[in-house]
């Protein structure tokens, strides 16, 4: 079974902070993807990567970055937290060349206060 | 580009009711189309898919879906809910090597 592990569950952070979502892969997946889910709005990407280093924005990416360094490693860095970012937060993997389906993580609740 | 919309996004049923949340897709050439879950405290996972040949498709816990190509739907349908099946269901379509997700269908069962 593919596996998508988060690093944590939930989180609390302050405004202003500098926060790291981490997503874990091991199914040797070329894709990644991070999204944030807020009620009555489903799921919204932020950013795809489909190789190491590489990265395209999503739908919303203002106000994050991402990083990939390694294969199975993928992740999400709020460069100065704001409030209007507490949101879940989905990491997701796939094979590339789709339409393939992503297998999720269990997601990181952010609260930033 | 392809989209999907749901209509209900709430949605109240009685145990052993009969289900069917609806999912509409924008018409984009080659069609496939996903019924992904969230259970509870869960991650998200697939339901079923729809990629070619029989519009009827069969998924997981006795959820089926049907390709109608002239109304552009792909309804999920169950034939009798029950308590453990309260979730967000969330139609999808695959664009490029992406997925566009609608917005979700919160399910309540009533035991």
């Amino acid at each position: 079974d593919v596996k998508v592990t988060q690093s944590s569950r939930y989180l609390v952070k302050r405004t202003g902070e500098k926060v790291f979502l981490e997503c874990v892969q091991d199914m040797d997946h070329e894709n990644m993807f991070w999204y944030r889910q807020d009620p009555g709005l489903g799921l919204r990407l932020i950013y795809f990567s489909y190789d190491v280093k590489m990265k395209e924005k999503g739908d919303i990416p203002e106000g994050y970055s991402v990083s990939r360094e390694k294969k199975e490693r993928f992740s999400l860095i709020l460069e100065s937290a704001s409030t209007n970012q507490t949101s879940m937060y989905l990491c997701a993997s796939s094979l590339s060349s789709g339409p393939y389906e992503q297998y999720f993580g269990p997601g990181t609740r952010l609260t930033v206060t | 580009a392809q989209s999907v919309s749901q209509h209900n996004h709430h949605v109240i049923l009685s145990e052993a009711a009969s289900l069917e949340l609806g999912c509409n897709y924008s018409y984009g050439g080659t069609v496939n189309l996903f019924w992904y879950v969230q259970y509870p405290g869960q991650h998200l996972q697939l339901l079923l898919k729809y990629f070619s040949g029989d519009p009827l498709v069969k998924g997981i816990k006795g959820f089926e879906a049907e390709f109608i190509k002239s109304k552009f739907s792909f309804n999920l349908r169950k034939p009798s809910v029950q308590w453990s099946d309260t979730a967000e269901y969330f139609c999808a379509v695959p664009r490029s090597d992406k997925i566009i997700f609608g917005k979700g269908t919160r399910l309540h069962i009533l035991p």
